[in-house]
């Protein structure tokens, strides 16, 4: 049974300064990795996803890694600002099922 | 091309009354995901269904709860006899081609059930 963690359960940090989020997962055997920012109250927006024969993605400000040997993905946001303030979720997808499996999640506080 | 969309978003009900829950995917998304989130918690799969089909109800609650996804219409998240411990969010999501590697679910903005 795949399980998915994510540490930390919250972060703050300043305006401004660099930071990375952590997920790990139990089952190498995944087909994709995405993550997601849920705001307060809000749905799910996909942020980034990895194909299983994929390193890394990049989209603006963030930068998403995959290490499926270790069971691991990184989420890195460049110059935090007062907007990246939610919840993010790391979500992975294993062939054969079409289920995401969800971490709890990390909720960012970005201080101005 | 408008996103999933869901209704209630809010959802207001007593011990032992009905819930449902409507689920419209994506234009041209014929397969829908139903999780549920619950306090402080990650999102759980509770369903997953094609048109007039049920593939994958591991995540459903044995009694109570079932879905639907008919021919016409949106999908339906059924809950009888609501408990306290039934409130959550309920998230629809929706995808064109599941299991392919380069796709994303597409996720509404959900219900958020209270029991009173």
């Amino acid at each position: 049974k795949q399980e998915v963690t994510q540490i930390p359960a919250a972060l703050s940090v300043p305006e401004g300064e660099n930071l990375v989020l952590n997920c790990s997962f139990t089952d190498s055997a995944i087909y994709n990795l995405q993550w997601f920012r849920q705001d307060p109250g809000k749905g799910l927006t996909s942020l980034l996803l990895i194909q299983s024969s994929q390193r890394e993605q990049t989209s603006g400000r963030l930068n998403a890694s995959l290490d499926k040997s270790s069971g691991r993905s990184t989420l890195y946001i460049a110059a935090s600002q007062p907007g990246d303030s939610a919840t993010y979720l790391c979500a992975v997808g294993a062939f054969g099922n079409e289920k995401l499996t969800f971490g709890t999640g990390t909720r960012l506080t970005i201080i101005p | 091309n408008a996103g999933v969309m869901q209704n209630p978003r809010h959802l207001v009900r007593r011990r032992g009354q009905e819930a449902r829950l409507r689920c419209s995917p994506m234009k041209g998304h014929s397969h829908v995901y139903w999780y549920r989130q619950l306090p402080e918690e990650g999102l759980k799969f509770m369903v997953y269904l094609q048109k007039e089909n049920i593939i994958d109800e591991s995540g459903m609650p044995k009694e109570r709860f079932s879905a639907e996804f008919p021919k016409e219409g949106p999908s339906i998240l059924r809950i009888q006899q609501v408990v306290r411990g039934d409130s959550a969010a309920y998230f629809c999501a929706s995808s064109p081609r599941p299991g392919q590697i380069q796709e994303t679910q597409y996720f509404g903005p959900g219900t958020r059930l209270l029991v009173l």
